[in-house]
């Protein structure tokens, strides 16, 4: 069935690069998606990334998209501490319904 | 601005007890769903419905039933609330049809603890 892979843990530097990355299974997803959960709080949408496309830039968040070996990723330039969260990885499916599989979540700590 | 509301953020209920976790969205959307969060686990989504009436078991419906008597309230409801229903439960909701460009909205969430 779908499923949708990512990594639990990222450390990073304050200032440095963040990468998240994720795996996905379903061939036919028309939109792919990155949200981002701050602490105890529920989850709001970052950015999402059409399937025909390879990379969508906004602002400090870079996504990239491989099509071929079903990878996506999350880049987020000059991490701040403020970018400390879970980012969870998704993926749409299921046509018009729109329903959506979620990876487990990446947490991100930015260290000073 | 968009909104999907859960009337509680944090709960606390004894074994035993039926518990009601309420959500309200005001975008007129058709679909909502109900997930639980754990550590580890991620989000597994519990139910959803399609519409008034309607609903469709999750991944994890079990000791869980859900109400949609109106288009903009979901409710799950724990009939008898046990200690590994402690969790963090999240609502949320989207329009049907829309090949999701946006996703889905969520609701802040809230944190049952079950003693």
């Amino acid at each position: 069935g779908e499923d949708v892979e990512q990594s639990l843990f990222l450390s990073v530097r304050e200032g440095d690069s963040s990468v998240i990355n994720c795996t996905y299974t379903d061939s036919s997803s028309t939109y792919l998606y990155w949200y981002k959960q701050e602490p105890g709080a529920g989850l709001q949408l970052l950015t999402y990334i059409f399937s025909n496309m390879d990379m969508k830039q906004d602002q400090r968040l870079t996504v990239l998209l491989n099509k071929k070996d079903k990878h996506l990723s999350l880049r987020i330039a000059d991490t701040q501490t403020g970018d400390s969260a879970i980012y969870f990885c998704a993926e749409s499916f299921g046509g018009s319904q729109g329903n959506l599989i979620f990876g487990k979540g990446t947490k991100l700590s930015v260290k000073p | 601005d968009v909104k999907v509301t859960q009337s509680s953020r944090y709960l606390v209920k004894r074994t035993g007890e039926k518990v009601f976790l309420e959500c309200v969205q005001d975008m007129d959307h058709e679909n909502m769903f109900w997930y639980r969060q754990d550590p580890g686990l991620g989000l597994r989504l519990i139910y959803f419905s399609y519409d008034v009436k309607m609903k469709e078991k999750g991944d994890i419906p079990e000791g869980y039933s859900v109400s949609r008597e109106k288009k903009e309230r979901f409710s799950l409801i724990l009939e008898s609330a046990s200690t590994n229903q402690t969790s963090m439960y999240l609502c949320a909701s989207n329009t049907a049809g829309q090949v999701v460009v946006g996703g889905y909205t969520f609701g802040s969430g809230t944190r049952l603890t079950v003693v």
